[in-house]
């Protein structure tokens, strides 16, 4: 059964600094894996999507890579912002989308 | 503006009463989803639809029911056989012609709190 853990589940940084969410899965037979975001109370955005052909994708500050060998990903904000501030949930796709438990991000000005 | 709304933001209902939650879109997508949040955990599947009319379970499926009589609406019925109903609901579409990799976009959500 896949399983999607997501380290660490909260996480405080000063404004400007660069930080690294990871995501594990137990099952490497996965079509796409892909990062949310999710702010307070509301629903899901899309960040990336990573087919499993890939290594990585980039849009903007983020970078998300993809390890299937090993069960990894991590998405990687370069120059975090207040704005940024929101809980990341990764989710891989089998014959269905199986998320994580989030990362809950502040970042302080 | 195309996109997926949910309604109503927030609900109350009372234990025992059944209770409809409203999905609708008009991305033109094939499949659409429901999935519950609870606090501290990750999304899980209630039911989804790959075409009108039809539907499967997902992995909680108990104490739910669902209709897709059309294209852009996907309602979902939280009957008095869930023992507890009480999360956030969302619900997603997803344009299935593009194969397995196409993204799942998501609505705003509905919270639900039985008293």
């Amino acid at each position: 059964k896949q399983e999607v853990t997501q380290i660490p589940a909260a996480l405080s940084v000063p404004e400007g600094e660069n930080l690294v969410l990871n995501c594990s899965f137990t099952d490497s037979a996965i079509y796409n894996l892909q990062w949310f975001r999710q702010d307070p109370g509301k629903g899901l955005t899309s960040l990336l999507l990573i087919q499993s052909s890939q290594r990585e994708q980039t849009s903007g500050r983020l970078n998300a890579s993809l390890d299937k060998s090993s069960g990894r990903s991590t998405l990687y904000i370069a120059a975090s912002q207040p704005g940024d501030s929101a809980t990341y949930l990764c989710a891989v796709k089998t014959d269905k989308l199986i998320f994580g438990t989030g990362t809950r991000l502040q970042v302080f000005p | 503006d195309g996109g997926i709304t949910q309604s109503p933001k927030y609900l109350f209902r009372k234990e025992g009463q059944n209770v409809t939650l409203s999905c609708e879109q008009n991305l033109n997508h094939d499949a659409m989803y429901w999935y519950r949040q609870d606090p501290g955990q990750g999304l899980r599947l209630i039911y989804y639809s790959q075409i009108v009319n039809d539907f499967q379970k997902g992995d909680i499926a108990e104490g739910y029911s669902v209709s897709r009589e059309k294209k852009e609406s996907f309602p979902l019925t939280v009957t008095s056989a869930q023992k507890n109903p009480t999360a956030f609901y969302l619900c997603a579409s997803r344009l299935t012609s593009g194969g397995l990799t196409d993204t799942q976009y998501f609505g705003p959500g509905t919270r639900l709190t039985v008293l």
